[in-house]
């Protein structure tokens, strides 16, 4: 079946940037997505990536996306204490989401 | 208000009792589902539905059942409830042809 992987944790310094990585079976995903859930709280759709582009750039986040690889990874420049969470990375496979198991970023002063 | 809600947002039960978690979504989204949370499995698709009298089994439908009561409501049911079934409980929507879901704030359930 389709299978999305990611590490479980991260830990970076406050300003430092944190680099979130994900690899996917599905090469033809049209969308790749990355989620974020704060405590105790649901799943927040940071961003998303169209199959034919390689980087989108949103303000601190930058996406990057190797289809040759199978690899999407999220970039946050200046990580703040918000930013502590845990990011999903997920793709569409067929017309459901898969999601990786999630990457708890924390974010040490 | 939230687009998506669901109730209760945590319940404690025993062995054996049966549950409803329901979701109501003011969105107007054909497309309904529900994830289950485990701590480093990510989320788990349980069932989906793409209109109200469509209904499809996902990766780990044993041991519960859904409901499509109308288009904005969803619910799931765990028959008799086991101790596995403890986890983080998430109803989303999206739009036909849309590129993302939205997610509820989810239902922590814990089986005793």
């Amino acid at each position: 079946g389709e299978d999305v992987e990611q590490s479980l944790f991260l830990s970076v310094r406050e300003g430092d940037s944190s680099v979130i990585n994900c690899t996917y079976t599905d090469s033809s995903s049209t969308y790749l997505y990355w989620y974020k859930q704060e405590p105790g709280a649901g799943l927040q759709l940071l961003t998303y990536i169209f199959s034919n582009m390689d980087m989108k750039q949103d303000q601190r986040l930058t996406v990057l996306l190797n289809k040759k690889d199978k690899h999407l990874s999220l970039r946050i420049a200046d990580t703040q204490t918000g930013d502590s969470a845990i990011y999903f990375c997920a793709e569409i496979y067929g017309q459901n989401f898969v999601f990786g198991p999630g990457t708890r970023l924390s974010v040490l002063p | 208000d939230a687009d998506v809600t669901q109730t209760p947002r945590n319940r404690i039960t025993k062995t054996g009792k049966r549950i409803m978690l329901e979701c109501s979504q003011t969105k107007g989204h054909d497309r309904m589902y529900w994830y289950r949370q485990d701590p480093g499995l990510g989320l788990r698709l349980i069932y989906y539905s793409f209109d109200v009298k469509d209904i499809n089994k996902g990766e780990i439908s044993d041991g519960y059942s859904v409901s499509r009561q109308a288009q904005a409501k969803f619910s799931l049911s765990l028959e008799s409830a086991i101790p596995n079934q403890t986890a983080l409980y998430f109803c989303a929507t999206s739009d036909q042809g849309a590129e993302t879901q939205y997610f509820g704030p989810g239902t922590r359930l814990l089986v005793l």
